[in-house]
């Protein structure tokens, strides 16, 4: 199975907020990412989120981390149909010496004018 | 600052037929990853470069698959031969370093379609 898991899709109307879940398997993941990919294109980090800290807060976009539960959550305020993308879940596993980014499958985000 | 460049956009090869993948990470970056990702699925890491060398590449189908960052710049991805399998995205892209706070950058990937 996967390492980290996302729920597959998330259907919003336009203006209300969204929010994207995600459950992760290393427990000493430092940083934890979330990344937007749009189609056709490369996946673009939005934003990440030390392990340190449990929310944080970048314009329309909070991350909150629970590590005691391993789960993360992207939640965007006011959701515009811009942001009509899939949304990535990502860990840095550290495997044989090395740190190995590690992505979720993807939760695809809907938003209906 | 320019991002990733990827080429070809698109490849349409048939079973058992070559076929190579360009990458050029951003200047200055020292890692250099690449990824496969299959249709409705997240990315998959296939080979993880530090400069010239091989940092992990466990899941690389290396009876097939090969790939090499000489300078420790640009890297090229082979496949060779292709099976419908392989269809998919390639994605390249590359960190400031290795280590666990350096945030991924991507390209645009290129699209492989084998018939």
């Amino acid at each position: 199975g996967e390492d980290v898991e996302q729920s597959l899709f998330l259907s919003v109307r336009e203006g209300d907020s969204s929010v994207i879940n995600c459950t992760y398997t290393d427990s000493s993941s430092t940083y934890l990412y979330w990344y937007k990919q749009e189609p056709g294109a490369g996946l673009q980090l939005l934003t990440y989120i030390f392990s340190n800290m449990d929310m944080k807060q970048d314009q329309r976009l909070t991350v909150l981390l629970n590590k005691k539960d391993k789960h993360l959550s992207l939640r965007i305020a006011d959701t515009q149909t811009g942001d009509s993308a899939i949304y990535f879940c990502a860990e840095i596993l550290l495997s044989g010496g090395s740190y190995i980014p590690t992505f979720g499958r993807g939760t695809s985000l809907i938003v209906h004018p | 600052e320019a991002g990733v460049a990827q080429s070809p956009r698109y490849k349409i090869i048939e079973k058992r037929q070559s076929v190579a993948f360009w990458c050029n990470p951003i200047s200055g970056h020292a890692t250099l990853y690449w990824y496969q990702q299959i249709l409705g699925q997240g990315p998959k890491l296939l080979i993880q470069f530090q400069n010239n060398g091989v940092v992990d590449d466990s899941q690389l189908p290396k009876d097939r698959f090969s790939a090499e960052r000489l300078k420790g710049v640009d890297s090229t991805l082979k496949i060779q031969p292709a099976k419908l399998e392989d269809s998919a995205v390639y994605l390249c892209a590359s960190s400031w370093s290795w280590d666990n706070n350096s945030p991924l950058h991507f390209g645009n990937g290129t699209r492989l379609t084998v018939t």
